[in-house]
């Protein structure tokens, strides 16, 4: 769905580099999410935001940095790639913290493939 | 339990069979419980949010049920079709005073439908 893209779809970088991956949503929605996923592992929660200028860290956050200075926009740094950045990452997005019906789930971007060699 | 946990991790079912699969979590703290169905090479979609002890949500074939003093929730699938076959995601959200804290998942249990 157009709702929400992710750029660039795959990547080969070296390490030690930086690299930033941008989620992009034309929902206005308030909170964003990135995880990363891996085999063996579930989705894990790297960072979020629940506004402009207002973010905070998941379980995995070491090595990413994020920021987000318009509403559509959500990007994560690696500041200086390593091979156990390898992975698929999801940008996700949410409506409400407050559930009042209906089904307020995530909606996720088609993912990023990371490959740090 | 510390985490969200799901089992069994993979399953296979003959198509027309019904199925379920159990998702176990922390209970304190409790404020939803998400479900969605990852199917390959695509996004996770989102199934059902559940916040109330209790709560039973269906769609189509696909019920889910939700018990928070006890921390685990079900989901069944009625009759099965190969289009089913997928990853299914349960996810655990805190409750954190009307902070933002994100979904926390399990690992998933991979349904195969067999024909």
């Amino acid at each position: 769905d157009a709702g929400i893209t992710q750029s660039p779809r795959h990547k080969v970088t070296e390490t030690g580099t930086p690299v930033t991956l941008r989620c992009h949503q034309t929902e206005n929605h308030r909170y964003m999410y990135w995880y990363r996923q891996d085999p063996g592992h579930g989705l894990r929660l790297i960072h979020y935001s629940y506004g402009v200028k207002d973010t905070d860290k998941g379980e995995v956050s070491d090595g990413y940095s994020v920021s987000r200075s318009k509403t559509e926009d959500f990007l994560l740094t690696l500041e200086s790639a390593t091979s156990s950045q390898t992975s698929v990452y999801f940008c996700a997005i949410s409506e409400s913290m407050l559930f009042q019906g209906g089904n307020y789930g995530y909606t996720f971007g088609s993912g990023t493939r990371l490959t740090v060699v | 339990i510390l985490n969200v946990e799901q089992s069994p991790q993979s399953l296979h079912v003959q198509e027309g069979d019904s199925t379920n699969f159990t998702c176990s979590f922390p209970s304190s703290n409790f404020y939803a419980l998400h479900w969605y169905r990852w199917e390959t090479a695509k996004s996770p979609e989102a199934l059902f949010v559940m916040t109330l002890n209790g709560d039973e949500k269906k769609k189509g074939r696909i019920s889910a049920t939700l018990n928070t003093k006890e921390g685990y929730s079900y989901l069944y699938i009625k009759g099965s079709q190969p289009e089913d076959s997928a990853t299914y995601l349960c996810a655990r959200l805190p409750y954190s005073g009307g902070g933002a804290d994100g979904l926390t998942f399990g690992k998933g249990t991979h349904l195969i439908i067999q024909p």
